[in-house]
């Protein structure tokens, strides 16, 4: 199916534990983004990504690490889970940075015990 | 710093009103401003896109405008009805080469029956 999928959509860890994320487009946007979505501070750029192989920081991306050896492919990774990284991460993508619209995935939600 | 605000945080109306959602920016440099909608436990679906050149969009009973020299976009929603329920989310892409979208935290729709 076209569009943009993540799995796990649920995950349980427990702190100090490696987690990554996954996030699957099939369109051959060229941009992809990780949000990340809490109460109290709606979403959150983690990393972003503008092309396979080019990756930048965000607003909040201390604790994670991105790579992107294919286009359709970005996977966040929390190398060392923390608590404070309880929240819903989304993956979006875009044909652009600026000029289009971003459609999002379906979101992970990831509890750190 | 560069904000997205969104009042009111909640509204609650009755079947069959016409509704207004407000977003107001901090700097109106833009490149575009899109709505999403996000029910309970799901992801964000993208309602309406504006560039900044543009003054509205409409698509079914959702109009969003766009008035960039105050800092302030509304979605109008006609004729609401119960499965309109949902939060309502405003971002703006601010472009350069990041390209993410800036939140809002949302206004919380409910109609009622």
């Amino acid at each position: 199916d076209a569009g943009i999928t993540q799995s796990p959509r649920y995950k349980i860890t427990e702190t100090g534990r490696q987690v990554t994320l996954m996030c699957h487009q099939t369109w051959s946007h060229s941009y992809m983004f990780w949000y990340r979505q809490d109460l109290g501070h709606g979403l959150r750029l983690i990393y972003y990504s503008a092309a396979a192989d080019i990756t930048d920081k965000g607003e909040v991306p201390d604790g994670y690490v991105v790579s992107r050896s294919k286009t359709e492919n970005f996977p966040l990774t929390l190398e060392s889970a923390t608590r404070s990284q309880t929240s819903v991460y989304f993956c979006a993508s875009s044909p652009s940075a600026s000029y289009n619209e971003q459609f999002f995935g379906p979101g992970t939600r990831l509890t750190v015990l | 710093k560069q904000e997205v605000t969104q009042i009111p945080a909640a509204l609650s109306v009755p079947e069959g009103e016409n509704l207004v959602l407000n977003c107001s920016f901090t700097d109106s440099a833009i490149y575009n401003l899109q709505w999403f909608r996000q029910d309970p436990g799901k992801g964000l679906t993208s309602l309406l896109l504006i560039q900044s050149s543009q003054r509205e969009q409409t698509s079914g009973r959702l109009n969003a405008s766009l008035d960039k020299s105050s800092g302030r976009s509304t979605l109008y929603i006609a004729a609401s009805q119960p499965g309109d329920s949902a939060t309502y989310l405003c971002a703006v892409n601010y472009g350069g080469s990041q390209g993410n979208l800036i939140f809002g935290k949302g206004t919380k729709l409910s109609v009622k029956p």
